[in-house]
């Protein structure tokens, strides 16, 4: 299976400032022939189902607003929050959907400072 | 409405069983490969189980594989998840889910069942 491993497990950022979270893949998730990256970002708050957040990597799944941004390729990967605000406090999760046995990290709680 | 709706958690003792069931609406779900995904306190999310659109595609988990036992009834528009042999580390939220777009995230999720294996 593919192993999928955030950094870091928790993180406190002050209101307005920017938060980044990383993932890294143990194999590539980059499919070849269509040059896309099976990655996705999810948020979970208590009580609540994930919420899909990015996918293929980078792009922003309808709804979700623009302080949300997915970047890299191949085994690294990062979700940047760019200006936090209070209802970002949350758990993140990153996916692997490159196989069916799908795989998550661990979980990043975000916090506020 | 895109609706997914779980049912059949509750209380067990190790070693029972339970059978867990979801609900679709408002998409057509025999045109919808599904999986199961827990959330046990004070953990991540962890993938569980998969089913393609027949029931001739199928993964767990290798903490359930050998335990749970997924299908599906395209009749009802239902998925199950057949859970034996439960352990108290089978505690969890769990979730059906499923990508509206093959393959692809999960952007279809149910609300949960909560299932708690406790003496």
């Amino acid at each position: 299976d593919i192993v999928m491993t955030q950094s870091p497990d928790s993180l406190a950022v002050s209101l307005g400032e920017r938060a980044t979270i990383n993932c890294k893949s143990s194999q590539s998730v980059l499919y070849n022939s269509n040059n896309k990256n099976y990655l996705a970002w999810y948020r979970q708050k208590p009580g609540q189902p994930p919420k899909l957040l990015i996918y293929w990597a980078s792009t922003r799944e309808s709804g979700v607003p623009d302080r949300f941004s997915g970047s890299g390729s191949g085994t690294d990967f990062t979700l940047t929050i760019s200006s936090l605000q209070a209802e970002d406090v949350a758990v993140y999760y990153c996916q692997q959907y490159f196989s069916p046995r799908y795989t998550f990290g661990q979980g990043t709680k975000l916090e506020i400072k | 409405e895109v609706q997914l709706v779980e049912s059949g958690g509750g209380l067990v003792q190790p070693g029972e069983s339970l059978r867990l069931s979801c609900t679709a609406s408002g998409f057509p779900f025999s045109a919808y490969s599904m999986s199961w995904v827990r959330l046990a306190p004070g953990k991540g999310l962890e993938w569980v189980s998969f089913i393609g659109t027949s029931d001739t595609t199928l993964y767990y988990a290798d903490s359930v594989k050998g335990r749970f036992t997924i299908s599906r009834d395209n009749a009802k528009n239902s998925l199950y998840l057949q859970m034996n042999s439960l352990r108290a580390e089978d505690t969890a939220v769990y979730y059906c889910a499923s990508c509206s777009v093959w393959p692809g995230a999960f952007d279809i999720w149910g609300q949960g069942t909560m299932v708690t294996v406790s003496s």
